[in-house]
């Protein structure tokens, strides 16, 4: 079975720096891998996605992700953090097999920016 | 194009009663997502629909919840009779027919759940 682990529950970064959420997956083949983002009174909105190909993947709003099958790692990066980026990040794996997409999901990182 | 769409935003129910959320798919999107965020812990799947069908329902937690998607439109998930441990946020979620793990999945925003 696959599963998802985000170690930070919470990190808390100065505006302007830099940002890197860590992402550790478990799963038996090649995964579908995804990073959500739900800022205050949304939805969870996707960022990115690494099916297949260039193993750093770039997303929306600045972000980018590297997946890493040595270390079954899909952590995501922003060189210099804006306010505006204060959320709960989620990483996800997709099942490659199943007809639609049954997620599994990391348990969140709370990202808090300092002015 | 409007987004899935969700009703009601927050509902604060006692225990025992019943509840029943709704979800509205992006239109045109067969497949269909019910997710579930209980406090503290992690995003777990529900179940699944393709149209009208239930392609997965492995993650529903017991018998109390019952899911329906009439005509392959709107889908609803009823809570009866709601305990204690079904407090947390439900999310839908829809995506394309056909390229299945290919299409992201899109959210709503979700249906906050306290059961008192």
């Amino acid at each position: 079975a696959q599963s998802v682990t985000q170690p930070d529950i919470h990190i808390t970064v100065s505006e302007g720096a830099s940002l890197e959420l860590r992402c550790n997956y478990s799963y038996g083949a090649t995964p579908y891998l995804f990073w959500y983002v739900q800022s205050p009174g949304q939805g969870l909105q996707l960022l990115l996605k690494y099916f297949s190909g260039d193993t750093l993947v770039q997303g929306i709003k600045g972000f980018e992700a590297e997946f890493k099958r040595s270390q079954s790692s899909f952590n995501l990066r922003k060189p210099s953090v804006h306010w505006s980026d204060a959320a709960e990040y989620f990483c996800a794996v997709g099942a490659k097999n199943n007809a639609g997409n049954m997620l599994t999901f990391g348990g969140g990182t709370r990202l808090m920016v300092k002015p | 194009e409007a987004g899935v769409t969700q009703f009601p935003s927050h509902s604060v129910i006692e225990k025992g009663q019943t509840v029943t959320l709704r979800c509205d798919p992006i239109s045109g999107h067969d497949n269909l997502y019910w997710y579930r965020r209980v406090m503290g812990k992690e995003i777990k799947f529900l179940l699944h629909f393709v149209k009208e069908s239930k392609q997965d329902e492995s993650g529903m937690p017991n018998n109390r919840f019952l899911a329906e998607r009439t005509g392959g439109t709107y889908s609803t998930l009823k809570v009866q009779p709601a305990e204690l441990e079904d407090s947390g946020v439900y999310f839908c979620a829809s995506s394309h027919a056909g390229t299945g793990t290919l299409s992201p999945l899109h959210f709503g925003n979700g249906t906050r759940l306290t059961v008192t």
